[in-house]
């Protein structure tokens, strides 16, 4: 199993640009998620899914799209960058039962110029 | 918004001390609570879910406890090791499947 996995590991855009963030998992997981971590404020939910099809709005899901077309795979789009959106992303998934553990990805270091 | 608590922010220790860390949750709508272990440029790295109050976990030199409520969760680290300098995370889950990160706990082990 190759768990979470996550591309690119580093990204610059200028503003405006947009971009998708790609996330999957090979563990057949129904929960998927993306949280952004900034400095002192810890991990922030984005958007998150309960299974393909379904998709819900996080803590801050404001500039961020997401689909989920199959169980496997988990896009994060950025319509619009800005400068706001400079921060390392982190996708991850777990089954939805109660006491299982969540894994996460390598992380997407991005930065908007 | 939920708010998950954590504190302290920051801690420094020499090596052998034993300390102990807090996270604080809404103690309504409890589902689960995870404790992970967050080092410098890697991804978060589960430790515990707890999911019954009054469970208590451990690994190792590492135990957690939990009151669900009033709304808290110990972490404890037994004689610690410059290894275990990390952020130490935890993330409230209430029924409905959406986790809820605190800001961490930086551990900083001196030798």
């Amino acid at each position: 199993n190759a768990g979470v996995t996550q591309t690119p590991k580093f990204q610059v855009l200028k503003t405006g640009q947009s971009m998708t963030l790609q996330c999957a998992q090979d563990m057949n997981h129904e929960y998927m998620s993306w949280y952004r971590q900034d400095p002192g404020m810890g991990l922030r939910l984005i958007h998150y899914s309960v299974g393909a099809g379904i998709t819900d709005q996080g803590e801050v899901p404001n500039g961020y799209n997401v689909s989920r077309s199959t169980t496997e795979d988990f896009p994060l789009r950025l319509l619009s960058a800005a400068p706001s959106q400079t921060s390392v992303y982190f996708c991850a998934s777990k089954q939805k039962a109660q006491g299982d553990t969540q894994y996460f990805g390598p992380g997407t270091r991005l930065t908007v110029l | 918004i939920l708010n998950v608590e954590q504190s302290p922010q920051s801690l420094h220790v020499q090596e052998g001390d034993s300390t102990n860390f807090t996270c604080s949750f809404p103690s309504s709508n409890f589902y689960a609570l995870h404790w992970y272990r967050w080092e410098t440029a890697k991804s978060p790295e589960a430790l515990f879910v707890m999911t019954l109050n009054g469970d208590e976990k451990k690994k190792g030199r590492i135990s957690a406890t939990l009151n669900t409520k009033e709304g808290y969760s110990y972490l404890y680290i037994k004689g610690s090791q410059p290894e275990d300098s990390a952020t130490y995370l935890c993330a409230f889950r209430e029924y409905g499947n959406k986790l809820v990160f605190g800001a961490g706990t930086i551990l900083r082990v001196k030798s």
